[in-house]
């Protein structure tokens, strides 16, 4: 099946400062989501975005889908932010419809 | 978008017990998903669950393990059948909100003794 590879696995910011993180993905998607999951576990949709840029507030992403990678930039990090992003993808011959194939994750730490 | 419930919100169970987890929907969806969460982990699909036809299950899953009932446009129930501490895992519905975002349900949190 596809892969999907997140980097950092970690990190650590202090509050104010800026940040990308980074999804590669081994074989070409329909379907490409961002999600931030909050320390209660809840999972938040940031971004559906296979291809091209999007903005929302002090995040941004960007697909390249002919390199197969796609990154998320949070600016002004805050404290809120903390949690786990994952970049979850569904490849063209998936038999589950809209189903997602998740990465690792990466794990985020603001600090005051 | 879409507004998802499930319960229970979370649960303590015995080995060699089971559990059904409900997911209600606002709103009338053609497919809903479950996933599992093991400690520390990513997200792994179990299976999609279509209105009026069997559940497909992703390969490592069964039906005799994780049977699951989509009875209508708005609800879903996955069973965790046979319970054993391997078990103990965030279980998360989730369903298509429209223009291919996926919204997911707050989880049940379970830990099996």
């Amino acid at each position: 099946g596809i892969q999907v590879e997140q980097s950092p696995p970690d990190l650590i910011l202090q509050e104010g400062a800026n940040s990308t993180l980074r999804c590669n993905f081994s074989d070409s998607v329909n379907n490409l989501q961002w999600f931030h999951q909050n320390p209660w576990g809840q999972l938040i949709n940031l971004f559906y975005i296979p291809s091209g840029t999007k903005q929302n507030g002090r995040l941004s992403a960007t697909t390249v889908a002919t390199e197969r990678y796609s990154l998320l930039y949070i600016s002004s990090s805050q404290t809120t932010d903390s949690g786990v992003y994952f970049c979850a993808v569904d490849p063209p011959n998936s038999n589950s419809g809209y189903a997602l194939n998740f990465g690792k994750g990466t794990s985020l730490l603001v600090t005051p | 978008s879409a507004v998802i419930s499930q319960k229970p919100s979370r649960d303590i169970c015995q080995r060699g017990t089971s559990l059904t987890i409900q997911c209600q929907v606002d709103s009338q969806v053609t497919m809903m998903f479950w996933y599992r969460q093991q400690p520390g982990q990513s997200l792994t699909l179990i299976a999609t669950a279509n209105q009026g036809s069997e559940a497909t299950y992703e390969s490592g899953f069964v039906i005799d393990k994780f049977p699951i009932s989509r009875p209508n446009l708005t609800f879903s129930t996955l069973t965790v059948s046979n319970m054993s501490p391997e078990d103990s895992s965030i279980y998360l519905c989730s369903v298509e909100g429209g223009a291919k975002t996926q919204y997911f349900g707050p989880g049940t949190r379970l830990l099996v003794l």
